[in-house]
């Protein structure tokens, strides 16, 4: 399975700040997508990462609030803007194995806003 | 939309029991389930899987029961270890191309 690395693994951050989190997998994916995961909830679809064009986010996600690169097949990122107590969750990274449809995750990066 | 739930928030068990952990989804056109096991501070650990054609799978001390006329999915676990204690999910697929939607949770304690 692939390796996922996500940094940063934790953060506290100010109200109205933005934070960038960033996704590195070892091999090369063609999709890659983020979640939300509230505190003692599921974990909730944001966005597919599109290599090369815009992400494709799901209902009560949009781009001004939760931008996604994904530059190449290894690397993806999510930023979190102006954010609020209410950004306050674990925000995870995850990839489709080539061939099996098999989900792997991120360590996540578990987010504290003030 | 659709949606994946979990019968039970929370399960106890006994070290050594058999413990099993329920899922109902509501999208029968959904060909792909996995389950997911969520330690504390942690990102959740892929753990079996299933496709729409089969109706049981096995795994290491783990199986996963496919009812499509119900649309019920289930988790079992053989003599469970307190290394078991968790919080379980399962996830549905659409279609291939498409990301997995997840159920609610269900939060195993195996106690010794």
């Amino acid at each position: 399975s692939a390796v996922i690395s996500q940094k940063p693994s934790r953060d506290i951050c100010q109200r109205g700040t933005s934070l960038t989190i960033q996704c590195q997998v070892d091999s090369q994916v063609t999709m890659m997508f983020w979640y939300r995961q509230q505190p003692g909830q599921s974990l909730t679809l944001i966005a597919t990462a599109n290599q090369g064009s815009e992400a494709t986010y799901e209902s009560g996600f949009v781009i001004d609030k939760f931008p996604i690169s994904r530059p190449n097949l290894t690397f993806s990122t999510l930023t979190v803007s102006n954010m609020s107590p209410e950004d306050s969750s674990i925000y995870l990274c995850s990839v489709e194995d080539q061939g099996s449809e098999k989900l792997f995750f991120g360590s996540g990066t578990q987010l504290s806003v003030l | 939309g659709e949606s994946v739930g979990l019968h039970l928030p929370t399960l106890s068990v006994q070290e050594g029991d058999n413990s099993i952990i329920n899922c109902a989804y509501s999208n029968s056109a959904s060909d792909y389930f996995i389950w997911y096991k969520q330690e504390s501070g942690k990102g959740p650990q892929f753990i079996i899987d299933i496709r729409s054609n089969m109706d049981k799978r096995q795994g290491q001390r783990v199986t996963v029961l496919l009812n499509k006329t119900v649309k019920h999915l289930s988790l079992q676990i053989a003599a469970t270890q307190p290394g078991d204690s968790a919080v379980y999910f399962c996830a549905e697929k659409f279609q291939a191309g498409t990301a997995l939607i997840f159920g609610k949770g269900t939060t195993l304690s195996v106690s010794s």
